[in-house]
């Protein structure tokens, strides 16, 4: 049982070029979610998709976009890198009840991205 | 806006020794609430989930208390080894309906010395 995978798990890109981060898990989670980790900044959300199909806009969004691609995929997409996008990526997934509340959430191991 | 805020930043202790983390967090309606564990260049790995209705949860040498009302949360480390040396974070879930709102804690740097 992988729990939840990500490629790559580092990357060095240069301003304006773009790539996508992949990210699958395989515990049949109905949610799954994009998070970025800054020194000093903590855990800030930037995508999540509460099902198959749907996708919203987290506490940072700018300059990403999204793809639930199925139940078990979500890649994240830098159009055009920045500087400021350097930081750790990490994906995650749950079991949301209707009512809202997530079971527990599992992360993945990472990406590490540096922009130049 | 939720705030959560966690006390101590770091701390050092020997082996063996009993530890409490606290975590606060300012708007208490909440659905529950996350203790993760962190290490080094890695993901984070969930602890304990308290769910609102709930006052503790345990596994192993852990216990997470809750009080809601207060919008505290303690995480208490019995016996420490170093192996328990990481950071740990603590997340509050205020989600409504398809609203995803879960907030994160900066940490506290856990140093257990042989």
């Amino acid at each position: 049982n992988a729990g939840v995978t990500q490629t790559p798990k580092f990357q060095v890109l240069k301003t304006g070029q773009s790539m996508t981060l992949q990210c699958a898990q395989d515990m049949n989670h109905n949610s799954m979610y994009w998070y970025r980790q800054d020194p000093g900044m903590g855990l800030r959300l930037i995508y999540y998709s509460a099902s198959e199909g749907t996708t919203d806009k987290g506490e940072v969004p700018n300059g990403y976009n999204v793809s639930r691609l199925n139940k078990r995929e979500f890649s994240l997409r830098l159009e055009s890198a920045a500087p400021s996008q350097t930081s750790v990526y990490f994906c995650a997934s749950s079991y949301r009840s209707l009512g809202g509340a997530d079971e527990k959430l599992f992360f993945g191991s990472g990406t590490q991205l540096s922009v130049l | 806006k939720q705030e959560v805020t966690q006390i101590p930043a770091a701390l050092s202790v020997p082996e063996g020794e009993n530890l409490v983390l606290n975590c606060s967090f300012t708007d208490s309606a909440i659905y529950n609430l996350q203790w993760f564990r962190q290490d080094p260049g890695k993901g984070l790995t969930s602890l304990l989930l308290i769910q609102s209705s709930q006052r503790e949860q345990t596994s192993g040498r852990l216990n997470a208390s809750l009080d809601k009302s207060s919008g505290r949360s303690t995480l208490y480390i019995a016996a420490s080894q170093p192996g328990d040396s990481a950071t740990y974070l603590c997340a509050v879930d205020n989600s409504g309906g398809s609203n995803y709102k879960l907030t994160f804690g900066k940490g506290t740097l856990l140093t257990v010395n042989p």
